[in-house]
């Protein structure tokens, strides 16, 4: 069985600071794992993606997240927010060994203050 | 590229009536089609999987009967909401994953969502 779990269902930085949004997740099989970004009243944009390549992962908008088998975490991170951040943030799991069903976190409401 | 368009954007319809939604992928081929509610302030919720040429997979507390889910062709899905009521008042979600390429990882490219006032 699969599950995330993202810490914190509202996260509040101000312009310029570190972005950071926590995720954990359960997997018995390598995981494949996703963050997705969505603006109010649209569909989900994928920020980046894990699939048992660099344990680092570059994504669009200037996020990245580590991989960190040890702690079974993919946190999402920014060096310096920006008011366009502002949205709601989702992280994914689906197993690698095929049927591509993916699970999907609560979802994390990030606030960008100026 | 790997676009997916969903229509109508917003729709409004009265109790009892049905209301038909189309997922299209736009500029590759599906096999299979996921289907996601959300309702407001949370998350995405599976409803079904939806693959080419079968019938669909309804998770669990999903009505089958409630939910028609047609994948016609590869790139085309439709979800029909019948006899709607206002508890089914949501926003609707579709996604496509591609044919796999050797390799592809499974992300799926996801629809601007549907609106569904029912009144």
């Amino acid at each position: 069985a699969q599950s995330v779990t993202q810490l914190g269902s509202h996260v509040s930085v101000s312009e310029g600071a570190l972005v950071l949004l926590r995720c954990n997740y359960s997997s018995s099989v390598p995981p494949y794992l996703f963050w997705y970004v969505q603006y109010p009243n649209q569909g989900l944009q994928l920020l980046l993606k894990y699939t048992s390549a660099a344990t680092l992962v570059k994504g669009i908008n200037g996020f990245e997240a580590e991989f960190k088998k040890s702690e079974t975490s993919f946190h999402l991170t920014k060096p310096s927010a920006h008011m366009s951040d502002a949205a709601e943030y989702f992280c994914a799991v689906s197993p690698n060994t095929g049927g591509f069903k993916t699970i999907f976190g609560a979802g994390t409401r990030l606030f960008v203050k100026a | 590229g790997a676009v997916v368009s969903q229509h109508p954007s917003r729709v409004i319809c009265k109790s009892g009536t049905s209301v038909k939604i189309e997922c299209r992928s736009l500029d590759f081929q599906a096999t299979t089609m996921f289907w996601y509610r959300q309702f407001p302030k949370q998350s995405l919720m599976l409803m079904a999987t939806s693959n080419e040429g079968s019938k669909a997979t309804y998770e669990q507390g999903v009505e089958k009967d409630k939910f028609l889910i047609n994948h016609a062709s590869l790139t085309l899905s439709t979800l029909t909401v019948t006899s709607a009521h206002p508890e089914d008042s949501s926003f609707y979600i579709c996604s496509a994953t591609p044919l796999p390429r050797g390799g592809l990882t499974p992300e799926q490219y996801f629809g601007p969502g549907t609106r569904l006032t029912v009144t």
